[in-house]
């Protein structure tokens, strides 16, 4: 079965920083793309950052970029998400989602998410 | 990187069809034939429903139908069933390794 466990998420101030893992099961991982979403308490969806199967290519929504790092370790099969200087309206329910291919296409199997909470 | 434009909630009769549009721009939906469409109940995870702009994930029922002119993209639902309840969002493709969501809509079933 194909499996994605997201973790991580806390309570974390604003300014600082912390570190979303997702651990990828039932398939192979570095076949695809991946991604991360998150979705703030009552709102929509939001795409966060991605990243192609070698790390070659990677991109950043305009809102994170220069403050979170997407990066994979093929070998562990997992995802990470370093956020660092955090901010109250970054508060969301982080989902971690693989593609289907190497390169984007579409977002195929999505994790249960990991709730990060920024506040003072 | 704005927002795909969904409106903010469409309802139907059991029985009946909607369609939900997402327009975007000639960088996002007009320039790919890549499109998504996501169906989320609450306190779910988002499931694909309409890939590439019109194809369906094995499971997914058949009243359940994607369409795109220009940059304009529309889900359509027929039949519509109290199950289809939920908040339906798209997504584009939009260059290098970026997706862009829409705003999200929420379908009632009357």
């Amino acid at each position: 079965e194909v499996q994605l466990v997201e973790s991580g998420g806390g309570l974390v101030q604003p300014g600082r920083s912390l570190r979303l893992s997702c651990a990828a099961s039932g398939f192979t991982f570095d076949d695809y793309a991946m991604h991360w979403v998150r979705q703030a308490p009552g709102k929509g969806l939001e795409w966060v950052s991605g990243i192609s199967w070698n790390s070659a290519t990677i991109d950043y929504a305009d809102s994170v970029k220069g403050r979170f790092t997407i990066s994979r370790d093929n070998a562990k099969k997992s995802l990470y998400l370093k956020m660092n200087s955090l901010r109250v309206e970054d508060s969301a329910l982080y989902f971690c989602a693989k593609d289907t291919g190497r390169l984007p296409y579409y977002m195929d199997v999505w994790g249960k998410g990991t709730m990060v909470t920024v506040s003072s | 990187q704005s927002a795909l434009t969904q409106p903010a909630s469409v309802s139907g009769s059991p029985g009946q069809s909607i369609t939900i549009s997402c327009t975007g721009t000639s960088s996002d939906v007009g320039s790919y034939n890549l499109v998504s469409w996501y169906q989320q109940h609450p306190g779910k995870v988002p499931k694909l429903m309409i890939y590439e702009g019109r194809k369906r994930p094995s499971g997914v029922s058949n009243r359940f139908s994607g369409s795109k002119s220009g940059n304009t993209a529309s889900l359509t639902i027929s039949g519509l069933q109290a199950e289809d309840e939920a908040d339906y969002y798209c997504c584009s493709y939009a260059g290098n390794i970026l997706y862009v969501f829409g705003t999200g809509t929420k379908v009632t079933v009357l």
